[in-house]
Order: structure tokens, then sequence, then C-alpha cells
């Protein structure tokens, strides 16, 4: 049973518009729930991490957390082609472990 | 950028040899991980340290060793290659465990015919 769970996609936008994606997890003790990028043939990139519940902005990324419900989602605004990449969801229990999800690729049409 | 570089980036090897990955640091940090990542699968941790002769297994860790003789450099061992280990390997560190992000290095992508 997977910890972390992403839809696959593709997720398509078209230029300009908000990006939603989320993800659950399963482990109620996580702690630590991180965002990263990444491009096709290259290694992840920290985007975005929350720790609380509630929203973090951070330039026209948005993290929202939800401990009760269990998710987590992250929100692009004004999507551009640049962030056509796959995302990736990651969660830590507050241990070495750090849980990922298997990605969203989101497509953003010009 | 983080200071992180793995070596060799590309590696093609045959079945029944032994391949060592390599990662290094400049950033002085205690953690660091090797992960492997393969479609369907996403990033499933193989082996990680979190200090200086101190190695614990992940989920995926058959197959492989670790050792870590200095802060910098994180060794991964395929002691006899498979098949089924052909997959990009990633080299991960980080200042303290849980609490704050992981950083990537560049990825060694393996071969094995």
């Amino acid at each position: 049973q997977k910890e972390v769970e992403q839809n696959s996609g593709p997720l398509s936008v078209p230029e300009g518009a908000i990006a939603s994606l989320n993800c659950t997890y399963s482990d109620r003790g996580s702690q630590s729930f991180f965002w990263y990028r990444q491009y096709s043939g290259k290694s992840p990139e920290l985007i975005m991490f929350i720790y609380s519940n509630g929203d973090k902005e951070d330039g026209r990324f948005t993290a929202q957390l939800n401990k009760a419900s269990q998710y987590v989602s992250l929100l692009i605004r004004d999507s551009q082609p640049s962030d056509s990449a796959t995302y990736l969801c990651a969660v830590s229990s507050g241990t070495y472990k750090y849980i990922f999800g298997t990605g969203t690729r989101l497509k953003v049409l010009a | 950028d983080a200071g992180i570089t793995q070596s060799p980036r590309h590696k093609v090897t045959e079945t029944g040899t032994p391949v060592t990955l390599r990662c290094h640091q400049t950033e002085n940090h205690r953690y660091m991980y090797w992960y492997r990542q393969d479609p369907g699968h996403g990033l499933r941790l193989i082996h990680y340290s979190y200090g200086v002769k101190d190695t614990d297994k992940g989920e995926v860790s058959d197959g492989y060793s670790v050792s870590r003789s200095k802060t910098e450099d994180f060794l991964l061992t395929l002691e006899s290659a498979t098949s089924s280990q052909t997959s990009v390997y990633f080299c991960a560190i980080s200042p303290s465990q849980g609490q704050e992000t992981q950083y990537f290095g560049p990825g060694t992508r393996l071969l094995v015919l």
C-alpha cells in the first residue's frame, strides 16, 4: 500500500491558469511536507515545504496543508510553459524517512 | 545549488559485475541518502547515513551496500549487478533528519545488460 498518493496525470492547464496538484498521505504522524519539481532527465528541486496546517505562499506557489484530512496541495498561479514538469510530493515523520509520491506530470499549454 | 556531485553520471555494465557509485558533498551536511527512481515507483530509499561510519537500510536495500568514511563522501556499491538494478540513482543530503528539506545530486543513470 502506497503511503503517499498522487494522481500521475498529465494535468493540462492553459497558460495563465491556476494549476492545482494534490497529494494524500497515510501516516498521521507525518510532520513535514515537501513539494519538488523535476524536469525530464533532471534531479528533483525543492519548491516548497510546509509544517503547519493552512496555507504557505511563495511567489506564484502556494502550499496548502490539512492534517485532519491528510492531504497537501500545491497551487501554481499564472502557470507558465516553463512550469511543465513532474511535481513530487514528499512526506516526513521527523525521522530519516522521507516518503515520496510517484509524481504528477503537469503540462502548461501555450 | 547545494554542492553535491555524483560520479559517474552514466554507466553501462554487465550482469554480475561490481559497481560503485560516488556521492560527494561540500555542504558538511550530516545526513546523506541514496535513492533509486524507476517509472511507476517514484523515489525509493536504498540506504542512508547519519554520520561517518553510521549507515542504515532503506526500503529497497537488498543487493546494495554503502560506506561513509568521510563526511563528504557516500559510496553505493552493487556487489553483483543485476538487470533489475537498471535505474537512475540519486544522492541526497540534509542538515538534519526529517525537519528540513533534502537536496539532490544530478543523478547517475545505470544500465545493467
